[in-house]
């Protein structure tokens, strides 16, 4: 399997549940990133791995939690979340953290909604 | 900064019409250029990407769309239009350095193409 997979594609679970997204990449890349994706709103950058070690958190609530295992797997653990949080989560990865001439590589992305 | 502007949240057309979609780009350093498409509950798909060269980038889906340094804009064109071609479509930009190494985007441009 080539590219970035999201694994569920669609996932609902109430305020009180603990979940969790996962991302995987068969690209080699060393650079992962969750995005948040609501309607009628920008793209969100929420955090930044490279090389397994986090770069970046954009001030994202607690409730979110990120692990990156390797370079290769990179998850979402959500817990007590908010029906605000209701979403498309998406995960992309790239060679490095800059995103020079290559740009990002998207997975299909989690819908999320919180009941 | 680097920031991306595109100036129509909508578009609207009829199937075999021609459209244009804008994009115009802010940033103090040379740009890497994208363009990317979301279908519906899909993540972003790269398009095309301008990275240096001819002005003239031509895409996946018979979509094209042309560097203009002085205008500092990347609109994306397509002579005609299916009904397929029914998504959401980003800009996006990065630099050579410094804040710029990131994959900035805008807010994205819903086009409708209809019968």
């Amino acid at each position: 399997e080539t590219g970035v997979t999201q694994t569920p594609r669609h996932l609902v679970m109430g305020m009180t549940n603990k979940k969790s997204l996962k991302c995987e990449q068969h690209l080699g890349h060393n650079a992962m990133y969750w995005y948040k994706q609501s309607a009628k709103k920008p793209l969100e950058l929420m955090f930044v791995y490279n090389f397994k070690e986090q770069t970046e958190n954009n001030s994202v609530p607690s409730r979110f939690s990120p692990e990156c295992p390797n370079s290769s797997h990179l998850f979402l653990h959500l817990h007590t979340l908010q029906p605000e949080d209701s979403a498309l989560y998406l995960c992309a990865s790239s060679p490095t953290t800059w995103a020079g001439g290559y740009g990002y590589t998207f997975g299909s992305g989690t819908r999320l909604t919180v009941v | 900064a680097q920031s991306v502007t595109q100036l129509d949240s909508q578009v609207p057309v009829f199937e075999e019409a021609p459209v244009e979609l804008r994009c115009n780009y802010s940033s103090s350093v040379s740009v890497y250029l994208f363009w990317y498409v979301q279908y519906p509950n899909q993540g972003l798909q790269l398009l095309l990407k301008y990275l240096s060269g001819s002005t003239l980038v031509k895409g996946i889906n018979g979509f094209e769309a042309e560097f203009n340094k002085s205008q500092t804009s990347f609109h994306l064109r397509k002579p005609s239009v299916h009904i397929s071609d029914t998504a959401e479509y980003f800009c996006a930009v990065s630099g050579s350095g410094g804040s710029n190494y990131k994959l900035t985007f805008g807010k994205g441009t819903l086009l409708t193409v209809n019968p």
